[in-house]
């Protein structure tokens, strides 16, 4: 079944460390993203991508960095945490002709 | 600047009874839009979207939205609430421009339902 999937669901972590957030697509969609989310906020747009070697920064400046070396996944990596970084992470993709974007369930991240 | 609001951050329905959540958007051209649920602990699913034509749009649960260019609004409504409709619900407004697909998200409404 076609879908799109992250992993860890939750994450606690201290400062300082280096942490990746996965994120994977069985939809064969080109165009991927990564949204934060804070409690009771709208999503802010921090990377997305077209394809394969495309990525781009979003509206919202992140400390955070993404790569796309193949087309089903679009990880996302922070080299040092800190608990500035906590919040909900939501990855989406979507195909070539549509708006529509699909949602994972997203990975909540706790930076002590 | 484009932009979404959604007015009420929060409301709280009984079981059983219409619901209308508010959505108005900024843009300078018609744009595309888009109504998303998020259950707690869960990633956003669409309800559904408006790209042109008929400006009442019908989605999954029983929800329908109606486009309104006059008043720059997408207001999703619903005729009956079940407690399952509990959820976070956000508007987003989507230029499409054939590479990226960029969405702007309102802020959210938050549905409590009262059995």
């Amino acid at each position: 079944e076609a879908d799109i999937y992250q992993t860890p669901r939750y994450l606690v972590i201290g400062t300082g460390k280096k942490i990746t957030l996965e994120c994977s697509q069985t939809m064969g969609h080109d165009k991927m993203y990564w949204y934060q989310q804070d409690p009771g906020m709208e999503l802010h747009l921090i990377h997305y991508s077209y394809g394969v070697n495309s990525t781009e920064k979003g509206d919202l400046s992140s400390e955070s960095t993404v790569s796309r070396i193949r087309t089903e996944h679009f990880p996302l990596t922070l080299e040092s945490a800190r608990p500035s970084h906590t919040s909900q992470y939501l990855c989406a993709s979507s195909d070539d002709f549509e708006d529509e974007q699909f949602f994972g369930p997203g990975t909540r991240l706790t930076v002590l | 600047a484009q932009s979404v609001t959604q007015p009420d951050i929060h409301i709280t329905v009984s079981e059983g009874a219409s619901l209308e959540l508010r959505c108005n958007y900024s843009y300078g051209a018609t744009p595309y839009l888009f109504w998303y649920v998020q259950s707690p602990g869960q990633g956003l699913q669409l309800l559904l979207k408006y790209f042109s034509g008929d400006t009442l749009v019908q989605g999954i649960k029983g929800f329908e939205a109606e486009f309104k260019r006059s008043q720059s609004s997408f207001n999703l409504r619903k005729p009956s609430v079940h407690w399952s409709d509990a959820a976070e619900y956000f508007c987003a407004v989507g230029p499409y421009s054939g590479g990226y697909n960029k969405l702007i998200f309102g802020a959210g409404t938050r549905l409590a339902v009262h059995p």
